[in-house]
C-alpha cells in the first residue's frame, strides 16, 4: 500500500541546535517534494520544494534533501530558534497530477 | 498582498443541517483546492479546481458533499446532510500553473456537527 511517514512524536531541542526531520514513503514515484510548516490555528505554510532530479536544496536556516533510492527526505533546521516551534508537513506531488499527498506531519519543539 | 480568504472561521450546526464553506483565492491563481484536515487522517485533499472546472474530486467521501466554484474568485464547498463525522478543519488553498508552483492555503473552517 502507499504510506507516507513522518515521525509521530515531537522532536524536543535546544535553541540552536540542528532539527533534523524525516519524510519515508512507499509505493510513490514522487516528481516534486514539499515541506510546509503549520502553526496551531493556521493554514500550512510552503517553505520549500525539491525535485525528484535534486539531491538537496537550501534557503536561508533551511535545508531538504530527497533520495529516490531510499524514498526518503530529511529536512534540516539550522541554529533553531524558539520561533521554529510548529509543525511540519512533507508533501507528495506526482508528474501528472496537481494532487499533493501529505505526510501526518511532526510537531517540532526547540527550547530556549 | 491579500491571501486566500475562507469564512466562516468557525461553524457549529446541528446533524442534518446543511453547511456551506467559502473561499476566496489568491487573485490570479488558476488552481483551488479543498482539504479536511482531522487528527485521525491529517490533510487530505477533497477536490480541485483548474480554471473553475473541477479536474479530480476521488477525495469526496460522498454525495453528501458537493464543490463548485461559479468564478475565478469564489468557491463553495457544501455538506448536506452534515454528520458529526464531518467535523473537521476544511482548508482551501489556490497556486499559479506549474507543478514548482506552492499551493497557499487560507487559515480554514473549523466545522463542528453536534
Amino acid at each position: 500500500s502507499q504510506k507516507i511517514e513522518q515521525n509521530s512524536e515531537a522532536l524536543n531541542i535546544q535553541e540552536g541546535k540542528t532539527a533534523t526531520l524525516t519524510c519515508n514513503y512507499t509505493n510513490y514515484s514522487p516528481a516534486y517534494l514539499q515541506w510546509y510548516r503549520q502553526d496551531p490555528g493556521r493554514g500550512p505554510v510552503f517553505l520549500l520544494l525539491i525535485r525528484e532530479n535534486e539531491k538537496e536544496k537550501r534557503k536561508e536556516r533551511l535545508k531538504v534533501t530527497f533520495d529516490t533510492t531510499l524514498k526518503q527526505s530529511l529536512f534540516h533546521i539550522t541554529a533553531s530558534q524558539p520561533a521554529d516551534s510548529a509543525t511540519y508537513l512533507c508533501a507528495l506531488l506526482m508528474d501528472s497530477s496537481y494532487k499533493l499527498i501529505f505526510g501526518s506531519g511532526t510537531r517540532l519543539l526547540v527550547r530556549p | 498582498d491579500a491571501g486566500v480568504i475562507q469564512s466562516p472561521r468557525h461553524e457549529v450546526t446541528e446533524m442534518g443541517q446543511e453547511v456551506t464553506l467559502r473561499c476566496k483565492p489568491i487573485s490570479g491563481h488558476d488552481y483551488l483546492f479543498w482539504y479536511r484536515q482531522t487528527m485521525m487522517r491529517g490533510l487530505e485533499l477533497l477536490i480541485y479546481f483548474n480554471n473553475n472546472v473541477p479536474i479530480d474530486d476521488s477525495g469526496m467521501p460522498e454525495d453528501r458533499f458537493s464543490a463548485k466554484m461559479p468564478n475565478a474568485s469564489f468557491s463553495t464547498l457544501k455538506i448536506q446532510p452534515s454528520e458529526p463525522r464531518d467535523s473537521a478543519v476544511y482548508f482551501c488553498a489556490s497556486s499559479s500553473s506549474g507543478h514548482f508552483q506552492p499551493q497557499h492555503f487560507g487559515d480554514g473552517t473549523r466545522l463542528s456537527i453536534l
